[in-house]
């Protein structure tokens, strides 16, 4: 059963650094492109970053607004994802989720995580 | 950019429900949408427009190519009220739509 489960998340003050993992189960992470995503409470989704699989040479994306910010990065060996979260601002606060992207005559999200809120304030 | 209309809808038990993705470029068929309910992950519906993941009712169905693109709901169902999103998978950034919350009436 494929399985994200997400963790790091808390309270931090503006200007300060946070680290999420999302922990991956059921599958082989190195076949898989993978994205955090936000949602800040009541709005819609954002993506935030990607990591492409072995087989794209673990290249990253950002967003424009995390970029030289946050850094994504992954432990194949250890079926791990993590975002490292510098600089935060009071706009970062939101929940992250992890999501695993698969394809099959296209490009989806098939399995996310539960999501770990970040709450940035001081 | 990614302009989904309505951002919000109410509709009945059995009605049909039609959301909208519009681009502001063309993206082919380059387009998922996902299902959100309260408290929990989004959850994939169509991808490449038109393609119904595995175990999605066949109620859902998605259409559209270049920058206009539908989700329909053709009877809508209990367990369908939630918040609706696109995503663009063409290109970066992956942009998501606003979002279509569909309502009880």
């Amino acid at each position: 059963e494929v399985q994200l489960v997400e963790s790091g998340g808390g309270l931090v003050q503006p200007g300060g650094s946070l680290r999420l993992s999302c922990e991956a189960s059921g599958f082989i992470l190195s076949d898989h492109h993978m994205d955090w995503v936000r949602q800040v409470a009541g709005k819609g989704l954002e993506w935030v970053a990607r990591s492409r699989n072995k087989a794209n040479s673990y290249t990253i994306e950002y967003a424009a607004s995390v970029k030289g910010r946050f850094t994504i990065s992954r432990d194949d060996s250890k079926n791990s994802l993590d975002l490292q979260m510098n600089s935060l601002k009071t706009e970062d606060t939101a929940v992250y989720y992890c999501a695993r992207t698969s394809y099959s005559g296209g490009w989806y999200s098939d399995y996310w995580g539960q999501g770990t809120l970040v709450t940035v304030s001081s | 950019q990614l302009t989904q209309s309505p951002s919000s809808l109410s509709a009945s038990v059995g009605d049909r429900v039609t959301i909208t993705c519009r681009a502001s470029q063309g993206i082919s068929n380059s387009l998922v949408w996902y299902q959100q309910k309260p408290g929990k992950a989004p959850k994939v519906l169509i991808y490449a427009a038109s393609t119904l993941q595995s175990g999605v009712p066949s109620r859902f169905s998605g259409s559209g190519s270049g920058t206009d693109f539908t989700l329909t709901i053709t009877s809508l169902q209990p367990e369908d009220f939630a918040t609706y999103y696109c995503q663009r998978r063409d290109s970066y950034p992956l942009t998501f739509g606003g979002g279509t919350k569909v309502e009880i009436k």
